[in-house]
């Protein structure tokens, strides 16, 4: 089993319309979870971080965090064009050497459409 | 802030050459990370700095890898020799860490390609 699985996907959506990304983690242990945008042949960026349980808004996104089901999600609203990008999910825990660890899932591929 | 500085930003080499990467995180973070990035296995942490310390070097994938820290401010990732199989993105990201929740931030990448 991955430590962190994404549908690969791609996720098509209409413009304006609810983008809603996925993400699964195996570690009861990790403390922070994360979502970066990655555009083609560009670096990750981090969008937002979430830590505790519910749902945190941020702009047009809102990350959902639920520790029972070890699911994270993130939602887009008003989906445009510049959205479309591939959505990495990276969860975090401590190491006891000091500092924190992040393990990424493979990412899900959005594409939004005119 | 510049961000994270990598280079070079392309490196093409011939299989059994060394290849150097090189990295300068943000001015004040304490920890570095190197990961490698391919379409197939998605982003893979190989080694991670903290104080310029190596903390955890468990994905360093062979002998043939090695990373140094040897201050705060550079980094560098050597393959010796280079493999068809190491062709890759690779990524530096730095980060704070202390009280609170810190995400990392990449680097624009070298791509290499040993041919």
């Amino acid at each position: 089993q991955k430590e962190v699985e994404q549908n690969s996907g791609p996720l098509s959506v209409p413009e304006g319309a609810i983008a809603s990304l996925n993400c699964t983690y195996s570690d009861r242990g990790s403390q922070s979870f994360f979502w970066y945008r990655q555009y083609s042949g560009k670096s990750p960026e981090l969008i937002m971080f979430i830590y505790s349980n519910g749902d945190k808004e941020d702009g047009r996104f809102t990350a959902q965090l639920n520790k029972a089901s070890q699911y994270v999600s993130l939602l887009i609203r008003d989906s445009q064009p510049s959205d479309s990008a591939t959505y990495l999910c990276a969860v975090s825990r401590r190491l006891t050497g000091g500092g924190n660890k992040l393990t990424f899932g493979t990412g899900t591929q959005l594409k939004v459409e005119l | 802030d510049a961000g994270v500085i990598q280079s070079p930003r392309h490196e093409v080499t011939e299989m059994g050459q060394e290849v150097t990467l090189r990295c300068k995180p943000i001015s004040g973070h304490n920890s570095l990370f190197w990961y490698r990035q391919t379409m197939m296995r998605g982003l893979e942490l190989l080694i991670y700095f903290n104080n310029n310390v190596p903390i955890d070097d468990s994905g360093m994938p062979e002998d043939r890898f090695s990373a140094k820290m040897p201050n705060a401010s550079f980094s560098t990732l050597k393959i010796q020799p280079s493999e068809p199989r190491d062709s890759a993105v690779y990524f530096c990201a730095s980060s704070f860490w202390g009280q609170g929740i810190y995400g990392y931030t990449f680097g624009s990448g070298t791509r290499l390609t040993v041919v």
